[in-house]
């Protein structure tokens, strides 16, 4: 079965520094997608990023990057230069090879900025 | 912007209560999803449709029931609402598996459900 795994429940990191938010996940299927969301305090999920898995580069959105290892299933989130504002639940989720587009989430990784 | 809308962000119902929860996308997206939230638990979802009237199971589907009688509306009830289904219910919308797009959710902000 697949599934999602965050080992970190929570994270802190000093304004202006870089953070990675790990995530690992179990596939047997050769073809799958994996995705990064935020959840901000007021509750709304934000996509962030996206990596299919015969994607050849790690995928990048600004201050966002995916460090793709695929032979250790691992999809960690990098982010450079944090922000206040990036405090949130951060969720890595990974669609459902059987269709629909389901995606199946990690239980979540809380990150706290410091200034 | 896609935008998908949940009738309530706040409820708060008594137990045997029966409890409609809405949600409405305004992009023509074929799928569309209820999740749960629990603190440690992640999302989990609960029912999902890929169209109009059609209804799958998710992980953890006892309990609800949806009902899908156009494009844009996706709804959740609870027959007899039970103290543990106090959580955080997501709406989410996708297009159809297949079209040019990288497949993700958008979701709404979000319903928080106490049951007394």
């Amino acid at each position: 079965a697949q599934k999602i795994t965050q080992t970190q429940p929570g994270m802190f990191v000093q304004e202006k520094e870089a953070v990675t938010l790990d995530c690992t996940y179990d596939t047997s299927d050769p073809s799958y997608g994996l995705f990064w969301y935020k959840q901000p305090s007021s509750g709304e999920m934000i996509f962030l990023i996206y990596q299919g898995s015969y994607d050849q580069q790690n995928a990048t959105e600004g201050r966002y990057s995916l460090n793709f290892q695929k032979a250790r299933k691992s999809a960690n989130l990098v982010i450079s230069a944090s922000q206040l504002g990036d405090s949130a639940m951060y969720f890595c989720a990974m669609r459902d090879p059987l269709g629909y587009n389901k995606l199946i989430f990690g239980a979540g990784t809380r990150l706290a900025v410091h200034p | 912007d896609v935008k998908v809308t949940q009738s309530s962000r706040y409820l708060v119902k008594r137990t045997g209560e029966k409890v409609f929860l809405e949600c409405v996308q305004d992009m023509d997206h074929e799928n569309m999803f209820w999740y749960r939230q629990d603190p440690g638990l992640g999302l989990r979802l609960i029912y999902f449709s890929y169209d109009v009237k059609m209804k799958e199971k998710g992980d953890i589907p006892e309990g609800y029931s949806v009902s899908r009688e156009k494009k844009e509306r996706f709804s959740l009830i609870l027959e007899s609402a039970s103290t543990n289904q106090t959580s955080m219910y997501l709406c989410a919308s996708s297009y159809r598996t297949g079209t040019k797009n990288t497949g993700e959710l958008f979701f709404g902000e979000g319903s928080r459900l106490t049951v007394l």
